[in-house]
């Protein structure tokens, strides 16, 4: 198993400009979400999905989209990219073993954005 | 509404001293807790959590956090603090109601030599 996988890890954009932040994990995990992490203000929720074709929004949604068509892949989108984006998006799984009762979350290791 | 709260931007303490980060949560059902670190330009690592059963928790590194369901709280502790703790640490919230994780705004951890 992989985890979940981050692409990319880098990127600078242009204002304006629009990309996608690729989340994929391989664990058959139903709940998906996306979070930013900015300086003094913790990891923020933007997004998040309970299974495919379930999306929500979380604390900060504005200037973010998101769909769901498969278990595996969350993806996220901005569409107009603005400075302040400029942040450190984390994409996470959760977990639960039914037989132990164990619960958890899978981190990926992040995306740095930069919009200029 | 979930919320965590982490009441100390940073948390100074001199090494081979005991270490306490503080969190509070508030989160409708049985809360889920969870401490994570993260060091410069890293991700997220995994300390410990509080799912069910005892309430003291032992973790990774030599940490520890007690849940107290009285006073809402979840505080992260060790006994004896190293310099390479040094570090920034957020609590996290969800419950068996919810997935959704939410996170405090963190609190940067440094031990003096």
């Amino acid at each position: 198993n992989a985890g979940v996988t981050q692409t990319p890890k880098f990127q600078v954009l242009k204002t304006g400009q629009s990309m996608t932040l690729q989340c994929a994990q391989d664990m058959n995990h139903e709940y998906m979400s996306w979070y930013r992490q900015d300086p003094g203000m913790g990891l923020r929720l933007i997004h998040y999905s309970v299974g495919a074709g379930i999306t929500d929004q979380g604390e900060v949604p504005n200037g973010y989209n998101v769909s769901r068509s498969t278990t595996e892949d969350f993806p996220l989108r901005l569409l107009s990219a603005a400075p302040s984006q400029t942040s450190v998006y984390f994409c996470a799984s959760s977990y639960t073993f039914l037989g132990t009762g164990d619960y958890g979350y899978t981190f990926g290791s992040g995306t740095r954005l930069t919009v200029v | 509404a979930q919320s965590v709260a982490q009441p100390e931007d940073q948390v100074n303490v001199a090494e081979g001293n005991p270490l306490t980060v503080k969190c509070t949560y508030s989160v409708s059902g049985n809360p889920y807790l969870f401490w994570y670190v993260q060091y410069p330009n890293r991700g997220l690592q995994f300390l410990l959590k509080y799912i069910t059963g005892d309430n003291l928790v032992k973790g990774s590194y030599g940490f520890e956090a007690e849940f107290n369901k009285s006073q809402t709280s979840f505080h992260l502790k060790k006994p004896s603090a190293l310099v390479s703790d040094s570090a920034l640490y957020f609590c996290a919230v969800s419950s068996h109601n919810t997935d959704k994780l939410i996170f405090g705004t963190g609190t940067r951890l440094q031990v003096f030599p």
